[in-house]
């Protein structure tokens, strides 16, 4: 079975600041590594996704992600946080099967403090 | 496209009385799944379809849920009867077959008095 960990509840951090958002996954085979956002009340939306090929993964606002599979990680990286990144981040992965079925992490709530 | 589609947005109800919840997918996805959000436990999958049929329900939490899809373009999850303890955020996302990636909806925010 997977499972996804986000060490980090939440992530103060200033403006204009570089952020790294962590995440660990464990699977036996083969995976799929999605970063979602969340604002507030709104549903959940793809930040980036790693699927196969380069480990490096540049996603929407400025985001990207590493896909480290000797570390079992896919950390979430920005150079400049903007006030408007105050949300939370669900990591999420997912094997290649029939039915799609993706494991999401707690969560890691970012606050961009001006 | 509109994207995934919940009714209602909100909901508030009296312990004891049916609440139905409702999503229309994205046209032309294969996998549809319910989820449940609190602040306790986050983010939970309750059950998630494929082709109209379901795949797993065994986040369910007890038999006063249920889901239902009748067909491609539409699916509901009801609670009868409903309890304070059921009061969340309920999502909605649909995926293409593919990658994973999955849609989600705006949510339906469900109080039980």
């Amino acid at each position: 079975a997977q499972s996804v960990t986000q060490l980090d509840s939440q992530v103060p951090v200033f403006e204009e600041a570089p952020v790294e958002l962590r995440c660990n996954y464990s699977s036996s085979v083969s995976v799929y590594l999605f970063w979602y956002v969340q604002y507030p009340n709104q549903g959940l939306q793809l930040l980036l996704k790693y699927l196969s090929g380069s480990t490096l993964v540049k996603g929407i606002n400025g985001f990207e992600a590493e896909f480290n599979k000797s570390q079992t990680s896919f950390h979430l990286r920005k150079p400049s946080v903007h006030i408007s990144d105050t949300a939370e981040y669900f990591c999420a992965v997912s094997v290649k099967t029939s039915y799609d079925k993706v494991i999401f992490g707690p969560g890691t709530s970012l606050s961009v403090i001006p | 496209d509109a994207g995934v589609i919940q009714s209602p947005r909100h909901e508030v109800t009296e312990m004891g009385q049916e609440v139905t919840l409702r999503c229309k997918p994205i046209s032309g996805h294969n996998s549809l799944f319910w989820y449940r959000q609190t602040m306790m436990r986050g983010l939970e999958l309750l059950i998630y379809f494929n082709n109209n049929v379901p795949i797993d329900d065994s986040g369910m939490p007890e038999d006063r849920f249920s889901a239902k899809m009748p067909n491609a373009s539409f699916s509901t999850l009801k609670i009868q009867p409903s309890e304070p303890r059921d009061s969340a955020v309920y999502f909605c996302a649909s995926s293409p077959r593919g990658d994973n990636e999955q849609f989600f909806g705006p949510g339906t925010r469900l109080t039980v008095l």
